[in-house]
């Protein structure tokens, strides 16, 4: 089954503590991207990446890094967490940025 | 400040009502798709358009792309429950690497 997995789902972690929410997809997709999601805000793209070892800021990137060492893996960073990056988070792969996004289930942090 | 303003942000009808949905930029886009968002669950397409006044059908589903391609519109026939969600645009640029996602509409049809 052609799917974008992420891991966790749900996470809760205090200000400062390092962590990593892992993206994989299976489709072969040259294209991967982050978003995150807020009430009001729609989505928000955080990095992406066209393929292995090129990455790109998206509209929000502070806080947060990506790596793309391998095609099928994206795994999002953040290494400083604070309250402000408490938020619903989705991966999503595409043949190409025009192309339709498959999106992840997504990973809501809470960060006290 | 966002590229694409959708509207209404919220909208609660009763089953068998029409409705209309709009994305908006001052920006000129190479294609724009819609997605559908479930609780819970993420987004998934429902259309792309990608010429100036294109219109596509899905059913009870009419989308249209503006002439100047800068906005679109979403008009649901007869709604029902299932069609209960959070409806979003999203726009590429022409020479732009990344899309651009609207604030969404989040759509209630009442039984």
């Amino acid at each position: 089954e052609a799917q974008v997995t992420q891991n966790p789902r749900y996470l809760i972690t205090v200000t400062g503590k390092k962590l990593t929410v892992t993206c994989s997809q299976n489709m072969n997709h040259e294209y991967m991207s982050w978003y995150r999601q807020d009430p009001g805000l729609g989505l928000r793209q955080i990095y992406y990446s066209m393929n292995v070892e090129v990455t790109d800021k998206g509209d929000v990137p502070e806080g947060y890094k990506v790596s793309r060492k391998e095609k099928r893996n994206f795994p999002l960073i953040l290494e400083s967490p604070s309250p402000n990056q408490t938020s619903l988070y989705f991966c999503a792969s595409s043949e190409d940025r025009v192309y339709e996004q498959f999106f992840g289930p997504g990973t809501r942090l809470t960060v006290l | 400040t966002q590229l694409l303003e959708q509207s209404p942000q919220f909208l609660s009808i009763q089953e068998g009502e029409n409705l209309t949905v709009y994305c908006n930029s001052s920006s000129v886009f190479s294609s724009l798709q819609w997605y559908r968002q479930e609780p819970g669950e993420g987004p998934v397409l429902l259309v792309t358009v990608v010429t100036g006044g294109e219109v596509k059908k899905l059913k009870r589903l009419t989308f249209q792309f503006g002439d100047a391609r800068k906005d679109s519109s979403l008009h649901i026939t007869a709604a029902q429950p299932g069609d209960t969600g959070l409806y979003l645009c999203a726009g590429a640029k022409a020479g732009a690497n990344n899309l651009f996602f609207g604030t969404g509409t989040r759509l209630t049809v009442i039984p």
